[in-house]
This record gives structure tokens, C-alpha cells and sequence, in this order.
């Protein structure tokens, strides 16, 4: 069964770096998106991507978040210059059109030194 | 000052037993529902989904009822077996826009 694929695992950076996060969504989806979850607490919607645009975002998702879609396959968040409470679980997900559900990867453990 | 993480409910099941998880959502203008299963270390699993003009859907093994009267959405699964405990989501979507608003969880222990 396809599936999206996170990579890394997990990223270790230290504050005021730059931070990109890969997601491959599955391949005829049409529409991206990434959530983050806060040890112990909710997950949380960043931002929907459709039609190479964002369609809907968090108030989270500020200037110092960006996505992109570089090629037909990855989907990308890039953090410009992470804070200690950025560090959580990122999740990628993607649907396809339709209404159908949104798939999830296994995400990224994203933690800030 | 201190951190207060989410206190997720738990629910402990037999093995074979029926398991109920609920989920009470916040928007009356949601017009579909998903339940999602999250095992440690990985993603959330889509498990099933219901549209507001449904107040019933069955997949394999597993129910999903909604009550739009008092925003309650319920997740049934049948003869529950070790392989379901997890951390189990109720998530809602609003009639515009795509995204998904996640419910605390609630933790599934099956005991063998």
C-alpha cells in the first residue's frame, strides 16, 4: 500500500539554524499538508498546499515557516530560524481529490538545542 | 514554569471484548469526521470516516457513529484484539478549508 515517506527521523539542530523537513506524498495525491504535535499535547495543523500555493495556514505557520514543492514528488518545510519551542513531532500528510481522507507519515522528531 | 501535558483518557479491554472510544467535537459546522490510530513512534492511521449527512458507517471490525445533536462522535471496535492498542484520534474538518482539528486521543490497552 503507498504510503508517505518522512525523512529524517529525527533532526537535531541548534537554535537560529535553518531546518528542512522531507516528505514524498503518495503520488497522486493533490493535496499536502503538515501538522506538528507538542510532546503531551495535540496535533496541530500548520498549513494546507494545493495547485503549487498554500491554500490555508495556521496562525503557527509564521514568516519564518515556508513550504514548497520542489518536483513532482517531495514536499518540503523549511524552518528559517528554529526556537527552542519548535521542537516537536512534524507530520506530512497528502490526500487525493475527492474528499477522501489525509494520509499521514511517520513524521519527524524535530528538536531544537 | 512547568509544562502540563494533555492527561489522555485510557480505556483497558479484554482481549475479544467490544471496545467504545468517544470523542466529543467543538465546531457545529463540521462536516466530516475522521478516527485515526497512532501507534508509538509512528504516524496517525487512518482508520475510518464519516460525512455530516451520515449518522452511521461501518468498516471492517470497526463503527463510527456521529451525533450531530450533541456533537458526539463514537469509534466501536469489534472483538478487540492486542494488535489495537494505541493512541486513538477523533479529528473534525469544517464545511471550508482542508484542515484537520485533532481531539486529545484516547489511549486503547487490550489485555490478553
Amino acid at each position: 500500500e503507498p504510503e508517505v515517506t518522512q525523512t529524517p527521523s529525527h533532526q537535531v539542530t541548534q537554535m537560529g539554524q535553518e531546518v528542512i523537513l522531507r516528505c514524498v506524498p503518495i503520488s497522486n495525491h493533490l493535496y499536502f499538508y503538515w501538522y506538528r504535535q507538542i510532546l503531551g499535547q495535540k496535533v496541530e495543523f500548520l498549513v494546507s498546499f494545493y495547485n503549487n500555493e498554500i491554500s490555508e495556514k495556521s496562525e503557527i505557520f509564521d514568516d519564518q515557516f515556508s513550504v514548497e514543492r520542489p518536483d513532482g514528488s517531495n514536499f518540503t518545510l523549511k524552518i528559517r530560524s528554529t526556537k527552542l519551542e519548535d521542537s516537536a513531532m512534524y507530520f506530512c500528510a497528502s490526500r487525493a481529490g475527492g474528499g477522501r481522507p489525509q494520509h499521514f507519515g511517520d513524521g519527524t522528531r524535530l528538536s531544537i538545542l | 514554569g512547568e509544562s502540563v501535558g494533555l492527561h489522555l483518557p485510557t480505556l483497558s479491554v479484554q482481549e475479544g471484548d467490544n471496545s467504545i472510544i468517544n470523542c466529543a467535537y467543538s465546531n457545529s459546522a463540521s462536516d466530516y469526521f475522521i478516527w485515526y490510530k497512532q501507534e508509538s513512534g509512528k504516524g496517525p492511521q487512518f482508520i475510518i470516516d464519516i460525512r455530516s449527512n451520515m449518522d452511521k458507517r461501518q468498516g471492517q471490525r470497526v463503527t463510527v457513529l456521529l451525533n450531530k445533536t450533541v456533537k458526539h462522535l463514537s469509534l466501536q471496535i469489534a472483538a478487540t484484539q492486542p494488535g489495537d492498542s494505541a493512541v486513538y484520534f477523533c479529528a473534525e474538518k469544517g464545511l471550508y478549508g482542508n484542515k484537520l482539528v485533532f481531539g486529545a486521543g484516547t489511549i486503547l490497552r487490550v489485555k490478553s
